[in-house]
């Protein structure tokens, strides 16, 4: 069965400095997609970046990418310049087509970005 | 664009009661995915429906039951309610195709606590 870990359960950073949160997978299937999706405090779940399994480009969204390590089975999200609003849960999540197709989540890690 | 609506935002039961949740979907989008979170299980998922029709089922007992309606909309039953059943209770909806490989849009979530 396909498994998401986000070893990190909590993490701070100050204002505008980087920050890398780290997901690995577990899957025996060649072609899947990885989502980041943010949770800020009392306010909805927001994608944040997707990652296609067959492409070798990592992808990118405005002070938001990706290290996919695809042989590694590791997803990691590296947030550029943090600003107070990326305080959140951020989740690491799969989706394949072997897994009966549904989401497969990590438990998130907490982020705190302090002033 | 209205978002995800899910009501009600708040419910408090007792153990063996039964409980129906609501979901509008954004307008447009035909699947609808439920998701318990918790703190010690994170996101775990419920089902999903496509036009009216359950078309994926996660690993809950029978007494979690759902239904999409013509218009989308989509309600979820919990029947003989147990303590464990406290969470977060997610709706998201996408786009017409595989759900988890589109962007999931999430709702504000209904809290549920049983006592």
């Amino acid at each position: 069965a396909q498994t998401v870990t986000q070893s990190q359960p909590e993490m701070s950073v100050q204002e505008a400095e980087t920050v890398t949160l780290s997901c690995t997978y577990d899957t025996s299937e060649s072609n899947y997609y990885l989502f980041w999706y943010k949770q800020p405090p009392s306010r909805q779940m927001i994608l944040v970046i997707r990652q296609e399994a067959y492409k070798q480009q990592n992808a990118t969204e405005n002070r938001f990418s990706v290290n996919f390590q695809k042989a590694a089975k590791s997803f990691s999200l590296k947030i550029s310049d943090s600003q107070l609003g990326d305080t959140a849960m951020y989740f690491c999540a799969f989706w394949g087509a072997g897994n009966n197709r549904k989401l497969i989540w990590g438990l998130g890690t907490s982020l705190a970005v302090n002033p | 664009k209205a978002g995800v609506t899910q009501t009600p935002r708040y419910l408090i039961k007792t153990r063996g009661q039964q409980v129906t949740l609501s979901c509008s979907p954004i307008s447009g989008h035909r699947s609808v995915s439920w998701y318990q979170q918790t703190p010690g299980q994170g996101l775990q998922f419920l089902f999903e429906y496509f036009s009216e029709t359950q078309r994926n089922k996660g690993n809950f007992p029978g007494r979690f039951s759902g239904r999409q309606f013509s218009n989308s909309r989509s309600e979820m039953n919990v029947s003989t309610l147990e303590l464990g059943d406290s969470a977060l209770y997610l709706c998201a909806s996408s786009l017409p195709g595989l759900a988890g490989l589109n962007e999931q849009f999430f709702g504000p979530g209904t809290r549920l606590t049983v006592l």
